[in-house]
């Protein structure tokens, strides 16, 4: 069965720094590119980032939002994502999905972790 | 980038009747290699999103029949054959063509 369980999430000063976790399994984690897409409370879906498979080179793309600011990463002996977030914002409370990619779309299994920016 | 556009944005059904949501992005969603990347996610009050439909028609596993994609180019629509009550929620269509990838505002599905 695919799992991916989302952690890492809390309360953080406006301008700190958070680092959430993906832990996947129950497919080849490194045949898969993988996303992060997050949801601000009360709103629609909004995609991160994404970081492509060993295959394409690891390739990294960002939303404009946060290029800069956040950082992803993947452990693939690990069958780990990561998304360290530095200098956050208030506009960066929202809950965070980990997803892998099927055919130029998502697949989410966790519940996600919330991620908090307030003073 | 591609917008996504959705209607309705609200959507009363009745239970046992068929229902349809429309998208529409600002650009084709055809690839060179001749797939649509066009995706359907429904999510159920306090639920991750889950994926339904990919590559415009086909859909995801575990997802029911009465669920199907269809459209061309740059209009697609969602049809549910038959409500069940299981199907209440908010409906996101998404393009993968290209970053960064966009979600429709999202359509949400009551009982009348």
């Amino acid at each position: 069965e695919v799992q991916l369980v989302e952690s890492g999430g809390g309360l953080v000063q406006p301008g700190g720094s958070l680092r959430l976790s993906c832990a996947a399994s129950g497919f080849i984690f490194s045949d898969h590119h993988m996303a992060w897409v997050r949801q601000a409370p009360g709103k629609g879906l909004e995609w991160v980032c994404r970081i492509r498979n060993k295959i394409n080179s690891h390739t990294i793309e960002y939303a404009a939002s946060v290029k800069g600011r956040f950082i992803v990463s993947r452990d693939d002996s690990e069958n780990s994502l990561c998304l360290q977030m530095n200098s956050l914002k208030a506009e960066d409370t929202a809950m965070y999905f980990c997803g892998r990619e099927v055919s130029g779309s998502f697949d989410f299994r966790g519940q996600g972790t919330l991620v908090t920016v307030s003073s | 980038d591609i917008v996504m556009t959705q209607t309705p944005l609200s959507s009363p059904v009745t239970l046992g009747q068929p229902a349809s949501i429309s998208c529409r992005s600002s650009q084709s969603l055809v690839h060179s290699n001749g797939y649509t990347y066009l995706s359907w996610l429904q999510q159920r009050p306090g639920q991750p999103p889950r994926l339904l439909i990919y590559n415009l028609s086909n859909r995801f596993s575990g997802v029911p029949d009465r669920f199907s994609g269809s459209g061309a180019g740059t209009d697609f629509t969602l049809q549910i054959s038959r409500v069940e009550p299981e199907d209440v929620g908010v409906y996101y269509c998404m393009q993968g063509l290209q970053a960064p990838f966009t979600f429709g505002p999202g359509t949400k599905v009551e009982i009348k």
